[in-house]
């Protein structure tokens, strides 16, 4: 069974440049969840999808969105990129309401922004 | 408000036994995880606690109090390939993941 793959795994943008970051979850997964991990703050909430739907958002400007389609593949975009967006960005993929629910996290997308 | 506390460093000896607090505040809970990060790898899931008490896995144990708010990882006869980073992280009613900031756990020999 493959693990939660996401695309690409480094990449190099200058400040006022946008991203995109693609994640697409363990099959049969419904939920897709989005972290921030920085070396001061630790794993931040993003967002989460399921079935399409965003159902919750973390406490980040407007400059972040996503969205996920109906293969349960999910992407974020951040616009207008800041020096304090270099970060690592993990998707997290689960299965919720069997067993215990645990996210089941992708390699990551190594984002510096220059 | 939600925070999460856990040390933020801690250093052991292999063959030792350590243990890592966290205790937290959180809107709603629904279950408390704690997950183990190699450096430049990702987190990969040890332990489940939504009642209070102990859960054994092997070489790891989990305990919760949800009237304290705390919650411990325990990891036995400490290995060299323990040295990583464990994240405490509570599921709140919305199904939200809320991490701590991690605890960095060295093995020595």
């Amino acid at each position: 069974k493959a693990g939660v793959t996401q695309t690409p795994r480094y990449l190099i943008k200058t400040r006022g440049q946008q991203v995109t970051l693609s994640c697409s979850p363990i099959s049969g997964h419904r939920s897709v969840s989005w972290y921030q991990q920085t070396p001061g703050q630790g794993l931040q909430f993003l967002f989460e999808y399921f079935s399409e739907t965003q159902r919750n958002k973390g406490n980040f400007p407007g400059r972040f969105s996503g969205r996920q389609f109906s293969n349960s593949r999910s992407e974020m975009n951040v616009s207008t990129l800041e020096l304090g967006d270099s970060a690592l960005y993990l998707c997290a993929s689960s299965l919720e309401w069997e067993n215990t629910g645990e996210l089941f996290f992708g390699e990551g997308s190594r984002l510096t922004v220059l | 408000g939600q925070n999460i506390d856990q040390p933020t460093e801690m250093t052991a000896t292999e063959g030792a036994i350590v243990q890592i607090n966290c205790t937290y505040q959180t809107s709603g809970f629904n279950g408390l995880f704690w997950y183990q990060q190699h450096a430049g790898e990702a987190p990969t899931f040890l332990s489940y606690n939504v009642l209070d008490g102990l859960e054994e896995k092997g070489r790891f144990s989990s305990f919760l109090s949800r009237s304290k708010g705390y919650s411990y990882l325990l990891l036995k006869e400490l290995q060299m390939k323990d040295s990583a980073s464990y994240l405490c992280a509570v599921r709140d009613y919305g199904q939200n993941f809320v991490f701590g900031p991690g605890t960095r756990l060295s093995v020595l020999p």
